[in-house]
């Protein structure tokens, strides 16, 4: 979705650098999420966020930490990062005030592929 | 989160219609059913939801049954470019929870 951006879109760094991962939107949508997934499996939730002053813990957020700047912004960083945190990273959006409000229908960015080495 | 179960994988050609059935025997009254697609290197994109018999949209059509422990999603005239990874979703979409399963997915490969 054109509508959500990441950058970088790829990025390789050494073990033990922190690297910070930006997400913004202009779908106006209130909730956003990270995610990561690696090579022949689904998508696992890192971090997400309902408002600007509502951070969540997901299945697999230790190694992360996350900043909601403003409602269009969600930053993911890596304090140290290291090697088995190699994957696709990817942030999506949804909106509480639709119709059904459901968390169930995400917008996605086009990722970002980190590779530590 | 009902558990679901769909194929691995499945091949078509150009021009079928291709249907991909999941199982959600645990699937709970306020839980509705919801499909992505996903693409290599990108992110996923909602396709469809319904709760039951039948949604249709531009892209694809959803049949759930009365039991509602099933549901298909139905790929009318596939092209090369449906060629992606298909995942069905359950769960109450109301809940804040705020996490969703995507499984493994079923890859779906289109042949000329």
């Amino acid at each position: 979705d054109a509508d959500v951006t990441q950058t970088p879109r790829n990025r390789i760094t050494k073990t033990g650098k922190r690297i910070m991962l930006e997400c913004s939107q202009t779908k106006g949508h209130d909730r956003m999420y990270w995610y990561r997934q690696d090579p022949g499996l689904g998508l696992r939730l890192i971090y997400y966020s309902f408002d600007v002053k509502d951070i969540n813990k997901g299945e697999i957020s230790d190694g992360y930490s996350v900043s909601r700047q403003a409602q269009a912004k969600f930053s993911l960083s890596l304090e140290s990062a290291i090697p088995n945190q190699t994957a696709l990273y990817f942030c999506a959006t949804s909106d509480s005030r639709t119709r059904t409000g459901s968390i169930y229908e995400q917008y996605f960015g086009p990722g970002t592929r980190l590779t530590v080495t | 989160l009902a558990k679901t179960t769909q194929p691995i994988s499945m091949d078509s050609y150009e021009g079928q219609e291709v249907n991909i059935t999941c199982s959600h025997n645990n699937i709970a009254t306020n839980d509705y059913i919801t499909w992505y697609q996903q693409f290599p290197s990108q992110g996923p994109r909602f396709i469809i939801q319904g709760y039951k018999t039948k949604v249709t949209n531009e892209v694809a059509s959803l049949f759930i049954p009365a039991d509602r422990k099933s549901s298909t999603l139905s790929l009318p005239r596939v092209s090369l470019s449906d060629t992606a990874v298909y995942y069905c979703l359950v769960g109450d979409r109301g809940s804040t929870l705020g996490r969703l399963y995507f499984g493994r997915g079923t890859q779906l490969t289109v042949w000329p």
